[in-house]
């Protein structure tokens, strides 16, 4: 069974441009997550979706966004990138919103140069 | 709000030596305690879990006891590897608004 799969692998931009990021969750799965592990930082709890609603997001600015589609693969978004942005940016997907065991895909790398 | 607090490292130590990286948490209620493993230049990967007291997760050689009377998962193995050589990071979830809460994590490395 695949796992977490996350596009692309690495991503270079340059200040002021967007970013978009894509995820498959695991088959079934309907709750996927992103999360942003910036050098230094640690791992930041970034948005949570859920049947295709944004169920909660982390204390990031707007320009961070995203969407869940009807089969809930997910985008994440981020505009007007600033070099702060550049990061791992890790997908996971759950069962459901009961505590379930989450699952991460390797991550896209993006850099803003 | 939940929080955890684990051991800063970096920690270095040699092949087969007993491994200790503590962690205490934070939270209301019950909530279900990880350990996350993320080698060089991967994502995360679940080692092990517990969702109860008592509960003793187990993979790999590594074991957690989820302690609630000190609020800790501390993960411990009896015999690192060099292969054992990434970042462990440990975990809570309570199925609420920031699902999984992390530490600041622990790079461990082990030497031949």
């Amino acid at each position: 069974e695949a796992g977490v799969t996350q596009s692309p692998t690495h991503l270079i931009k340059t200040r002021g441009q967007q970013a978009t990021l894509r995820c498959s969750p695991i088959s079934g799965h309907t709750s996927v997550y992103w999360y942003q592990q910036a050098l230094g930082l640690g791992l930041q709890f970034l948005l949570w979706y859920d049947e295709g609603e944004e169920r909660n997001r982390g204390n990031f600015p707007p320009r961070f966004s995203g969407r869940q589609f009807p089969n809930y693969s997910s985008e994440l978004n981020v505009n007007a990138l600033e070099l702060e942005d550049s990061a791992l940016y890790l997908c996971a997907s759950s069962l459901e919103d009961r505590g379930n065991t989450i699952y991460f895909g390797e991550g896209s790398w993006l850099t803003v140069v | 709000g939940n929080s955890v607090t684990q051991m800063e490292g970096p920690v270095t130590l040699s092949e087969e030596a007993f491994l200790t990286i503590n962690c205490t948490y934070t939270a209301t209620g019950y909530p279900s305690l990880f350990w996350y493993v993320q080698y060089p230049g991967e994502g995360l990967q679940l080692l092990l879990k517990a969702t109860k007291a008592d509960d003793k997760g187990s993979n790999k050689g590594f074991e957690a006891t989820y302690r609630k009377e000190t609020t800790s998962f501390h993960l411990e193995k009896g015999s690192v590897q060099v292969s054992d050589s990434a970042v462990y990071f440990c975990a809570l979830s309570q199925g609420g608004s920031e699902k999984l809460v992390f530490g600041k994590g622990t790079k461990l490395t082990v030497n031949p």
